[in-house]
């Protein structure tokens, strides 16, 4: 079955203090990996798309990369406004639908 | 930069009742969805719609669900007489397709059956 684990499930760092967060998967043909930020109340926030075994992707504070087996988004010298859920969702097969993980709940304190 | 809406923000039914949510997808985007979110629990998929059909559903999209795209810009789901455990955050999402698969979100609609 496939399927998507992310940790840790809650985080907190200080504000300037590095980390990453962990997606692990378990799926049938990859066909690509998301990340995502969810505040509380909205509607996921896309991030980055990741393709293939050791495709990287960076955004301001973020980088995304990718294995055959998980995936990392490093976090660098975060702020009090990335605090946020971060989710990773998989695409598999021939399938359109996106399977998820339960997110890691990041909080950064100035 | 385009977004998906969705409408009403929230909406309040009692059990029994049916329910329209609507949206309006990035409006160059081919491939439209519906998921959900329990409060604590992992985001579920139910539908995708594309060419004005069903490509894909769940296990949960059962007959008490539906979707449509009744003009060239709403894609609505219907759930025609809702359940306690209907509660949820339910997200609608478009994707260009054609190759691009990444799927943006709309901020959801909080449903809570009475």
């Amino acid at each position: 079955e496939d399927q998507v684990t992310q940790s840790p499930e809650a985080l907190r760092l200080q504000e300037g203090e590095s980390s990453s967060l962990n997606c692990s998967y378990t799926v049938s043909g990859l066909r690509g990996l998301f990340w995502y930020r969810q505040d509380p109340g909205k509607g996921p926030e896309f991030l980055f798309t990741l393709y293939s075994a050791g495709e990287e992707k960076e955004k301001e504070r973020l980088k995304a990369t990718l294995t055959k087996k998980e995936s990392f988004l490093h976090i660098t010298a975060p702020k009090p406004e990335d605090s946020a859920t971060y989710l990773c969702a998989v695409r598999a097969g021939n399938n359109r639908k996106l399977i998820w993980g339960l997110g890691t709940s990041l909080a950064v304190n100035p | 930069e385009p977004e998906v809406t969705q409408t009403p923000s929230h909406q309040v039914t009692q059990m029994g009742q049916e329910v329209i949510l609507r949206c309006v997808p990035i409006s160059n985007h081919l491939y439209f969805y519906w998921y959900r979110q329990i409060l604590g629990q992992k985001v579920e998929f139910l539908v995708s719609f594309y060419n004005n059909e069903i490509s894909e559903k769940s296990e949960i999209f059962d007959d008490q669900f539906s979707v449509e795209r009744p003009d060239g810009s709403n894609f609505t789901l219907k759930i025609r007489s809702t359940k306690l455990e209907d509660s949820a955050m339910y997200f609608c999402a478009s994707s260009v397709g054609q190759g691009l698969e990444t799927q943006y979100f709309g901020p959801g609609t909080r449903l809570l059956v009475l």
